[in-house]
């Protein structure tokens, strides 16, 4: 069993609709990301949150550390948003090692 | 300011043949990261640096991948001989300070696909 799961591992959604993707973690934390991978390749960071809610444009991220759970809820979306969505995330601060741990990632497929 | 670059954007090769990779993260960055993604996969950590020493490179098959950090800047992944099963998309990334501080936010590079025939 990973240590990060996400799901769904697919999604697709039409323009406009609310999306929600989940992700939940069996080790502990200092620190949980939501990452974008559009298909040119490169990632890039939407969140980093160790508690409560983030919000930035369309995109709110949610964690509940007592449960390990975390959302990334995606308001009004627009064909632009399709990604793989990815989280991930950091070992607990002063470990040996610092090195994020990744999910394998939500496919996400916004129709016109 | 600038991103963290890479080079090549792709790479097709044939097995048995050796291949490097180039990244330069953002001035000032510490820590720098190589992953390897294989398709429908979450990114692998190959090795890390701190400045121009190895912090982590306990997934890093070292018969057959090497890297550098000489000068604590720009870095080089090498693969030689490649096989098949390399095929992937290596990922730079790199943070400003690394494992002595908090948790930090991860600057990607745009990656290099590497396609081994």
């Amino acid at each position: 069993k990973n240590e990060v799961e996400q799901s769904p591992q697919n999604l697709t959604a039409q323009e406009g609709e609310f999306i929600t993707i989940n992700c939940s973690y069996s080790v502990g934390i200092s620190a949980l990301h939501w990452l974008q991978q559009h298909p040119g390749g490169g990632i890039v960071s939407l969140f980093m949150l160790s508690s409560g809610k983030k919000k930035h444009g369309r995109l709110i991220a949610t964690i509940n550390i007592q449960e390990k759970h975390s959302s990334l809820h995606i308001t009004a979306s627009h064909p632009r948003d399709s990604a793989v969505y990815i989280c991930a995330v950091s070992p607990p601060y002063g470990g040996a090692t610092n090195k994020l741990i990744f999910g394998t990632g939500t496919l996400l497929a916004v129709q016109p | 300011e600038a991103g963290v670059a890479q080079s090549p954007r792709y790479k097709i090769i044939e097995k048995r043949q050796s291949v490097a990779f180039w990244c330069n993260p953002i001035s000032g960055h510490a820590t720098l990261y190589w992953y390897q993604q294989i398709l429908g996969q979450g990114p692998k950590l190959l090795i890390q640096f701190q400045n121009n020493g190895v912090v982590d490179d306990s997934q890093l098959p070292k018969d057959r991948f090497s890297a550098e950090r000489l000068k604590g800047v720009d870095s080089t992944l090498k693969i030689q001989p490649a096989k098949l099963e390399d095929s992937a998309v290596y990922l730079c990334a790199s943070t400003k300070w690394g494992r002595t501080s908090a948790t930090e936010t991860q600057y990607f590079g745009p990656g290099t696909r590497l396609l081994v025939l």
